[in-house]
Formats: C-alpha cells, structure tokens, sequence
C-alpha cells in the first residue's frame, strides 16, 4: 500500500494550527493508521495509532481521525518541540509502509 | 521504562554484510514482535521486517527477502538483524523498535556505512 503525504512542508507560527494529511492507495484495513514524530537526529516517536487513539504520553493537542483511505494529524495549537516532520503509516497489511513525511518549519 | 540498546556504528565494504543487535529491557521480550525500519540521511522510512521473539518467526518485506536475516536470542533479550551483499543503497541508520501492530518504542538508530 503506498502512502501519499500533504503537503511535504508546512510554514506555521507557533501558537498556529497545522493539518497534516495521508492518502493510501487502498484502504487501511481496521483503521491500523500510525502517526510518527521524528525531530533532528532522533528516532521516530509514536503520537497516534489505530488512526485516532493517542499513545501514551502524547498531549491531546495531537488528534488523528479519518478511515479507509484519508488520514489527518491536526496538532491544534503548535509548540516550538511541535516543529519536526511527521510521517503516516499502514500497519494492517505487510509490508508495513510509510508515507514520504510532512516537514512542519517555523514560519 | 522501555528501552532498545542498539550495537554502535558500522563500516562496510560493498559486497560485506552486517549484523546488527538490539538488547532489550525494561518489558517481558516475547510479548511484543521487533521491527527494523532503516533510514537514509535525510530521507524517509523503510520497514525491513519483523520477528517475533517468542517463536523465532519472522515477515520480512519482499524487497530484502533472501538479504535479511532477523534472529533472537531470548537467554539475553537481544534482537539481531543480519543485512547481506551490501550496496551503497544500504547506507543508512537502522532501528529496531518494539511493537506488535505499529512499533511503540524505537531504538537510537545504528549507522551502517558502506564505503570502499
């Protein structure tokens, strides 16, 4: 299943809210939907899997929601450690595939 | 707390393989599969495989089958991913990350170069 995201780069203020999106090429079955944070030099961090349900830890200005083949990441009032690129992904069949990112800059 | 402890950077030669291990701590081991996901510098992310460690089982991603080898070792909570005929396209940081569905918790990385 190939992952399609928009936009690749996002230019917002702190304090803005940013919509992230991700597209697949077929439907995602069970909703098995991830969103990964990933900040310079880090590993990826989990925010949302099952395409709403927040992991733990995450604040709840991070939601997720869509089903079938449309996802979205809304982080409803940005931070600065919110500055970072966010990556979709498939779970519900193999092999397991990753959006392209969205890059969300400090404007 | 959970954590991933992986094996410290690597120099290839093209043509060599590597092995690369993650030690696990902090949960029981065999409750949950080990990914590898691997990423070039600057680039996005590429899901290699899983293993299950209570079984040994493992889904390799059709791109790296007859390359990869995932193994555990469950005396010491350590994962292994063995990566063979390297070619520059394998240069890249690769983690392991628990989960079984989505990885929950990712190692640190490792970097594999492969240069002559």
């Amino acid at each position: 299943i190939v992952m399609t995201q928009s936009p690749g780069t996002l230019s917002l203020s702190p304090g803005e809210r940013a919509t992230l999106s991700c597209r697949a090429s077929q439907s995602v079955s069970s909703n098995y939907l991830a969103w990964y944070q990933q900040r310079p030099g880090l590993a990826p961090r989990l925010l949302i899997y099952g395409a709403s349900i927040r992991a733990t830890g995450i604040p709840d200005r991070f939601s997720g929601s869509g089903s079938g083949t449309d996802f979205t990441l809304t982080i409803s009032r940005l931070e600065p450690d919110d500055f970072a690129v966010y990556y979709c992904q498939q779970y519900g069949r193999s092999p397991l595939t990753f959006g392209g990112g969205t890059k969300v800059e400090i404007k | 707390q959970v954590q991933l402890v992986q094996s410290g950077a690597e120099v290839k030669k093209p043509g060599a393989s590597v092995k690369v291990s993650c030690k696990a701590s902090g949960y029981t081991f065999t409750d949950y599969y080990i990914h590898w996901v691997r990423q070039a510098p600057g680039q996005g992310l590429e899901w290699l495989g899983w293993i299950n460690p209570k079984n040994g089982g493992t889904n390799y991603a059709q791109k790296f089958q007859g390359r990869v080898t995932m193994t555990r070792d469950t005396s010491i909570s350590t994962a292994y991913m063995e990566l063979t005929s390297l070619t520059s396209d394998d240069a890249a940081f690769y983690y392991c990350a628990k989960g079984t569905g989505t990885p929950d918790h990712w190692g640190l990385g490792t970097l594999v170069t492969v240069s002559s």
